[in-house]
This record gives C-alpha cells, sequence and structure tokens, in this order.
C-alpha cells in the first residue's frame, strides 16, 4: 500500500511569486485535505477535496485554491506569495470507510523571501 | 467555526512518570476527536481517536478521555518513555473531517 506523497519536499520562493505543490493520495482514499503547519503551531485547515470538488475551506483567502484529479491527486496553488505564507504544506488523504483517521504526507516546507 | 485550545504547551517528565495533555473545543457538533503525535522533521501520525458515544478509550499505555458537556478531552500516557518524546496535537471535527481543527501542540520530552 503507498502512503500519501508530497513534491517537492522543500522550495525557496519570492513575495509576489506563485507555487503549485502537489500530493498522491493513499492507495484507495478519494478525499484529500491540505493543511498549513507554521514553525511552533498546530495544522491549519486550508481546504478539502472529495471527488474533484472542493469539500469545506478554512479561513484562507481566495489567492489559495486547489484542484483534485480523477485519480485523486491533488495540488495545492498559491498565488502572490506573502513572508507569512513560509509553512509546511501538509497533505492528508482520508477514506469515509476508514472513520475520519487522516493519512499525512511528510509536506512541503515552503520559504517565502 | 471550531476552536480547540490546548494545554500545556510543554511538558516534561520522567521516564515512566505519567503525562496528561487537555484540550477544549467550541463547537457542540464536533463528534470525532483524534490525537496525533509528530516527531521532528515527520510526519503526524494518528496514535488513538474517540467519537462522541464513548467517554473513554485506551490502547496501551495511552487513553484518551471526552467529557462532551463540559467539551474537553484529554490524552494521558503513562509509563512514558523517551521514545514518547514529540509533539501532540489533539484535532476535533464532524465526522466527515472536512473542516478539522487542531491545537496548538505539546511538546512532551520525557527525560531518562
Amino acid at each position: 500500500e503507498t502512503g500519501v506523497t508530497q513534491s517537492p519536499t522543500h522550495l525557496i520562493k519570492t513575495r509576489g511569486q506563485q507555487v503549485t505543490l502537489r500530493c498522491s493520495s493513499q492507495s484507495g482514499h478519494n478525499t484529500v485535505s491540505w493543511y498549513q503547519q507554521a514553525l511552533g503551531q498546530g495544522p491549519q485547515f486550508i481546504f478539502q477535496y472529495y471527488r474533484e470538488e472542493e469539500n469545506g475551506r478554512g479561513n484562507f483567502p481566495p489567492r489559495f485554491s486547489g484542484l483534485q484529479f480523477p485519480n485523486y491527486s491533488s495540488e495545492l496553488n498559491v498565488n502572490a506569495l506573502e513572508l507569512d505564507d513560509s509553512a509546511l504544506y501538509l497533505c492528508a488523504s482520508s477514506s469515509p470507510g476508514q472513520a475520519g483517521e487522516l493519512f499525512f504526507g511528510e509536506g512541503s516546507r515552503l520559504t517565502v523571501l | 467555526g471550531e476552536n480547540v485550545e490546548q494545554h500545556p504547551s510543554t511538558l516534561s517528565v520522567q521516564e515512566g512518570d505519567s503525562a496528561v495533555i487537555k484540550c477544549t473545543y467550541s463547537d457542540s457538533a464536533s463528534n470525532y476527536f483524534p490525537w496525533y503525535k509528530q516527531e521532528l522533521g515527520k510526519r503526524p501520525q494518528l496514535i488513538i481517536d474517540i467519537r462522541s458515544n464513548v467517554g473513554e478509550k485506551k490502547d496501551q499505555r495511552i487513553a484518551v478521555t471526552l467529557n462532551k458537556t463540559a467539551k474537553h478531552f484529554s490524552l494521558h500516557i503513562t509509563e512514558t518513555q523517551p521514545e514518547d518524546s514529540a509533539v501532540y496535537f489533539c484535532a476535533a471535527s464532524q465526522w466527515n473531517n472536512n473542516d478539522m481543527r487542531f491545537g496548538a501542540g505539546t511538546r512532551l520530552t520525557v527525560k531518562p
């Protein structure tokens, strides 16, 4: 069984640039959630995708957007990067049949200079 | 929306002692309460969870209690070991997890 994989693992951008982060869900999981984890903080919910549609969104501005593909993999796009966007971005997959557990990837660490 | 508060932010215990971490939540509709362990540079991993239809759940040295009336839940680790050292996060959501809210985390250090 393949776990959740994310790419890239690390990246550096400058203010105003755009970034795309990618996530492959665990085999059999059709739901992907994205979280932002600032240093020393808990993960903050960005949004969730279920069957290629957004299925809930946290308190993040519209410049945070996403996609889910037919194979359930997902992308997180952030436009007009700000310094405060520097964080670890975690993707988590889940399946309605597994009673709630989120399976996290190792994350993509974004640094905005 | 849901708001989860977690205490303490840091906790240091001697090996073999017990550790207790407490969380409160605000949304009475929340019915799923997981606990995640995150080691340095690693992904968060589920260690135990509880649903609102039970008040306590135990798995070897780890237990979680839930008080729905007071809207708080706690993680109890007994006979702590150095490998228990990590950051622990509580979380709360409704059954479909489409807005799982995490606490700020507790850094647990178990001293040999």
